[in-house]
């Protein structure tokens, strides 16, 4: 079966502190994103990244950077955490033959910045 | 115009009630068309996807797509309880690594 691990579901964090959250996923993929999910907003891409040490700016990338040191993990990074950061963030992997652009997504973790 | 318009709802129904929920989009040259469900404090999950204009049914589900209007729908029968999710809509061109979402339509079905 097909799997993405996010490994913090709930972190709570004050203003200020940098915040790394990891993603792992077992499926040899290509393509990783990160997504921010927020009521009335709907899902917004971040960063993706399509190989090894490449990235590309999502929609929102102000505010954060991410890291893709090897092919199964990506991070996201905020160097120094806001209260507009207080979000849903979910992973997602895809493999880029896909005929669906299908994704696969982490079951996301909830952060909070006080 | 937004790219993809999907109404967020709220949507309550009864059980075993047909529910109808619906995207429009403005960029015509998006040619996959798929949908998501979302249950609460989880990631989403495929449900259906279509390719280009027409019908896909599987169990109780039904996507269709209109290309012609811009508009895909998805249809469940008989609702269940366990249905009850957001539903996002998403679509993607084939040409690069985005999919394009809605914003979701949360759905509660009632016993």
């Amino acid at each position: 079966d097909v799997k993405v691990t996010q490994s913090s579901r709930y972190l709570v964090k004050r203003t200020g502190e940098k915040v790394f959250l990891e993603c792992v996923q077992d499926m040899d993929h290509e393509n990783m994103f990160w997504y921010r999910q927020d009521p009335g907003l709907g899902l917004r891409l971040i960063y993706f990244s399509y190989d090894v040490k490449m990235k590309e700016k999502g929609d929102i990338p102000e505010g954060y950077s991410v890291s893709r040191e090897k092919k199964e993990r990506f991070s996201l990074i905020l160097e120094s955490a806001s209260t507009n950061q207080t979000s849903m963030y979910l992973c997602a992997s895809s493999f880029p033959g896909s005929n669906t652009g299908e994704l696969f997504f982490g079951e996301g973790s909830r952060l909070t910045v006080l | 115009q937004k790219e993809v318009e999907q109404d967020p709802g709220p949507l309550s129904v009864p059980e075993g009630a047909i529910v109808s929920l619906n995207c429009t989009y403005s960029n015509s040259a998006f040619q996959y068309f798929m949908w998501y469900r979302q249950y609460s404090r989880k990631g989403p999950e495929l449900l259906m996807y279509t390719y280009s204009s027409g019908n896909k049914e599987d169990g109780r589900f039904t996507a269709q797509v209109d290309k012609s209007s811009k508009y895909i729908s998805l249809f469940i029968r008989d609702s269940q309880p366990s249905d009850s999710a957001t539903y996002l809509c998403a679509m993607w061109g084939g040409s690069n690594y985005k999919l394009t979402f809605g914003k979701g339509t949360l759905l509660t079905v009632n016993p």
